[in-house]
């Protein structure tokens, strides 16, 4: 059973390069999440999508752009990387509408921008 | 002041102690408590959780809710080297919204 599955787990950019995480469930959720992780920061919400056709700003959305693919997949692209990206990044799903909110996570993506 | 708010850490106990790790949060409209854990280079997994106010307890963990005093904690008991993780709590208000979480709190326990 995959769950939550990331790709790339690694990648290294030059500043203004541009890449795409991909991240895809399998559990049927209709909600999925990307966070970004950093040393004394904790789980920062970067863009959600409540259902399929959805997406929505949360608390560090500037820099990054979302697509919700299906239902399957949600993708989170940086259009022009800095280094203040450099972060592991975590892609989650739920099942939403009411439940109660609990989140599956991928492994990450390590992300270093030089 | 942040919406969740949990010391970082780290604390390091011997093993079989008594852990007790703690969240306060300032809004009163939260009603789902969770608690996660994360080892080193994993994703997060949910560990406990709690619907409004209250106890729960799941082998040598429980989680307590104290919503009056806004105040969440989760006690470990008997802790083990295989505890050693970062601890995060969750919460959220009912509907359809993204948990907020704590920043963690990075538990070691030596043997």
């Amino acid at each position: 059973n995959a769950g939550v599955t990331q790709t790339p787990k690694f990648q290294v950019l030059k500043t203004g390069q541009s890449m795409t995480l991909q991240c895809a469930q399998d559990m049927n959720h209709n909600s999925m999440y990307w966070y970004r992780q950093d040393p004394g920061m904790g789980l920062r919400l970067i863009y959600y999508s409540a259902s399929e056709g959805t997406t929505d700003k949360g608390e560090v959305p500037n820099g990054y752009n979302v697509s919700r693919l299906n239902k399957r997949e949600f993708s989170l692209r940086l259009e022009s990387a800095a280094p203040s990206q450099t972060s592991v990044y975590f892609c989650a799903s739920s099942e939403g509408r009411g439940n109660t909110g609990e989140l599956f996570f991928g492994e990450g993506s390590r992300l270093t921008v030089l | 002041q942040k919406e969740v708010e949990q010391d970082p850490g780290p604390l390091s106990v011997p093993e079989g102690a008594i852990v007790s790790l703690n969240c306060t949060y300032s809004n009163s409209a939260f009603q789902y408590f969770m608690w996660y854990r994360q080892y080193s280079r994993k994703g997060p997994e949910l560990l406990m959780y709690t619907y409004s106010s209250g106890n729960k307890e799941d082998g040598r963990f429980t989680a307590q809710v104290d919503k009056s005093s806004k105040y969440i904690s989760l006690f470990i008991r008997d802790s083990q080297p295989s505890d050693s993780a970062t601890y995060l709590c969750a919460m959220r208000p009912p509907g359809n919204t993204p948990l907020v979480f704590g920043k963690g709190t990075r538990l070691s326990v030596i043997a």
